[in-house]
């Protein structure tokens, strides 16, 4: 079973809002990755976050972490045409090595 | 580093035939792992070897499926008899511990189509 859910399944912007989805998961976790799927491609890793961490910046992409309600947020901003793809976090929970994948967020962004 | 590469790109085949599906990782990475997506099931991790040693083929779905990693730069996903509900995007991905993100790299997939 999947351990992080991402919400929302869909979402459709114009380019340069700003895209907002989230993850929710069950268990406590080591850390939460964010990975982004171009279509017909393989998961690309954005960046990781751990669990003593609250927020991290790369570039366009902003992470908040929160702890006690398990959940994380990925902010893109000033969103671009070439920001469409799927967007799928993974949390690392105990001793496991192996990251669990949610179900992905479809992003849109039209020109 | 030309990244985690696996083949075929695309695969169709006929049911009841067997499918192999190859992977090479980066060079240095000591995990590999095998993943299945579909729109149904999203994600779903089949296996993952350490140093060429399956360490977990809980996700396998059925002893259909087989996978093997004979060195440290080779491993196959071997299907027999396919049935059309493999149809589904397969992943290889790879990682080395220690490394930013424990260097966890997807290839590109091979999408199997069992017709």
């Amino acid at each position: 079973s999947q351990q992080g859910e991402e919400d929302p399944q869909a979402l459709s912007i114009q380019e340069g809002e700003n895209a907002t989805m989230n993850c929710s998961y069950k268990t406590s976790i080591n850390n939460l990755q964010w990975y982004r799927q171009n279509s017909g491609r393989g998961l690309v890793h954005l960046i990781l976050i751990r669990s003593n961490e609250r927020e991290k910046h790369s570039g366009r992409l902003r992470v908040t972490l929160d702890t006690s309600k398990k959940s994380s947020s990925l902010l893109i901003t000033a969103s671009r045409a070439a920001d469409t793809a799927s967007y799928f976090c993974a949390t690392r929970s105990g001793g496991s090595y192996i990251p669990t994948f949610g179900r992905g967020t479809s992003l849109i962004v039209h020109p | 580093d030309a990244g985690v590469i696996q083949s075929p790109r695309h695969e169709v085949t006929e049911m009841g035939q067997e499918v192999t599906l190859r992977c090479k990782p980066i060079s240095g990475h000591d995990y590999l792992f095998w993943y299945r997506q579909t729109m149904m099931r999203g994600l779903e991790l089949l296996i993952y070897f350490n140093n060429n040693v399956p360490i977990d083929d809980s996700g396998m779905p059925e002893d259909r499926f087989s996978a093997k990693m004979p060195n440290a730069s080779f491993s196959t996903l071997k299907i027999q008899p396919s049935e059309p509900r493999d149809s589904a995007v397969y992943f290889c991905a790879s990682s080395k511990p220690g490394t930013t993100n424990y260097g966890y790299t997807f290839g590109s997939g091979t999408r199997l189509t069992v017709v």
